[in-house]
C-alpha cells in the first residue's frame, strides 16, 4: 500500500518567510511524528499527535514552528520567518500504537533551505 | 528514553556478515531496542526490534546481551545496497514509539 508520503520534497525559503509543509500519513495510522535532522546528524523530535490531538510538542525549537493535524490525517508542519539555522531535513512518520512491533514508517522528508 | 552510543562508522567488504554494536547500558526493564536505517536521501527504515531475546527476520538478527546493556544487528551476507546508517534506539513504546535517535553508524559496505 501506500506508504508516507510529504510535500514539497524541496523548499528554498527567503530568510523572514513563512514555510508549511505536508505529511500524508498511512491510512489508519493515528500516531504521528515530525522531527528534524540536521546535516550528518540523527533526526531530532519535534512534536506527536495522536489522531488531532498533540500530545506532546515538547522538541519544538521555538514558538516560530507550529503543527497541526485538525482531521486526525493530513498533518501541516509551519515555520514562521524562517532563520538560516532552519534549515533542514523535515521528516514525519506515522504508526498504529495499536499493533506491534510500533514500528514508524518514515516520509521520504522535506528538505528546506533557508538562504 | 535510554541513551545509546554507537561507533561513528564502521566498513564491511560485500558477501561478509556486518555486525553493528550498540551500547545502551542505561536501559530500563521495559524498554525495547530497536534498530533502523536510512539510506542516503530517504527517510529511515524500521529493520527490527528486541526485548530480551534475540530476533531474527529476513533483513537481520539481532542479539541482545543477557543484561541487555548491548546489542548487535547483523546483517549476515552484507550487499552494497546496505550502505546507510544504522541507528540504534531504546524506547518504552509507551509513547506509542517516540524515538530518540542518536546520530548511529554509518555502515559501508565495499565491493
Amino acid at each position: 500500500g501506500a506508504g508516507v508520503s510529504q510535500s514539497p520534497r524541496y523548499k528554498v525559503a527567503k530568510r523572514g518567510q513563512d514555510v508549511a509543509l505536508r505529511c500524508d500519513p498511512i491510512s489508519g495510522h493515528v500516531s504521528l511524528f515530525w522531527y528534524q535532522q540536521a546535516l550528518g546528524q540523527g533526526p531530532e523530535f519535534l512534536t506527536y499527535f495522536q489522531n488531532e490531538a498533540q500530545l506532546d510538542k515538547s522538541g519544538l525549537p521555538s514558538d516560530r514552528f507550529f503543527a497541526e493535524r485538525p482531521e486526525g490525517s493530513v498533518s501541516t508542519l509551519k515555520i514562521q520567518r524562517t532563520q538560516q539555522e532552519d534549515s533542514a531535513v523535515y521528516l514525519c512518520a506515522t504508526t498504529d500504537p495499536g499493533s506491534p512491533p510500533y514500528e514508524q514508517y518514515f516520509g521520504p522528508g522535506t528538505r528546506l533551505t533557508v538562504t | 528514553d535510554a541513551k545509546t552510543t554507537q561507533p561513528p562508522s564502521m566498513d564491511c567488504a560485500e558477501g561478509r556478515a556486518a555486525n553493528l554494536p550498540c551500547n545502551h547500558s542505561t536501559i530500563s526493564g521495559n524498554e525495547y531496542v530497536y534498530w533502523y536505517r536510512q539510506i542516503h536521501s530517504q527517510g529511515p527504515q524500521y529493520i527490527i526490534h528486541g526485548l530480551k531475546n534475540n530476533e531474527t527476520n529476513e533483513m537481520a538478527s539481532l542479539i541482545i546481551t543477557e543484561d541487555r546493556k548491548s546489542s548487535t544487528l547483523i546483517l549476515p551476507h552484507a550487499t552494497l545496497r546496505d550502505t546507510a546508517v544504522y541507528y540504534c534506539i531504546v524506547t518504552n513504546n509507551t509513547n506509542a514509539g517516540k524515538s530518540t535517535f542518536g546520530d548511529g553508524t554509518t555502515l559501508t559496505v565495499k565491493p
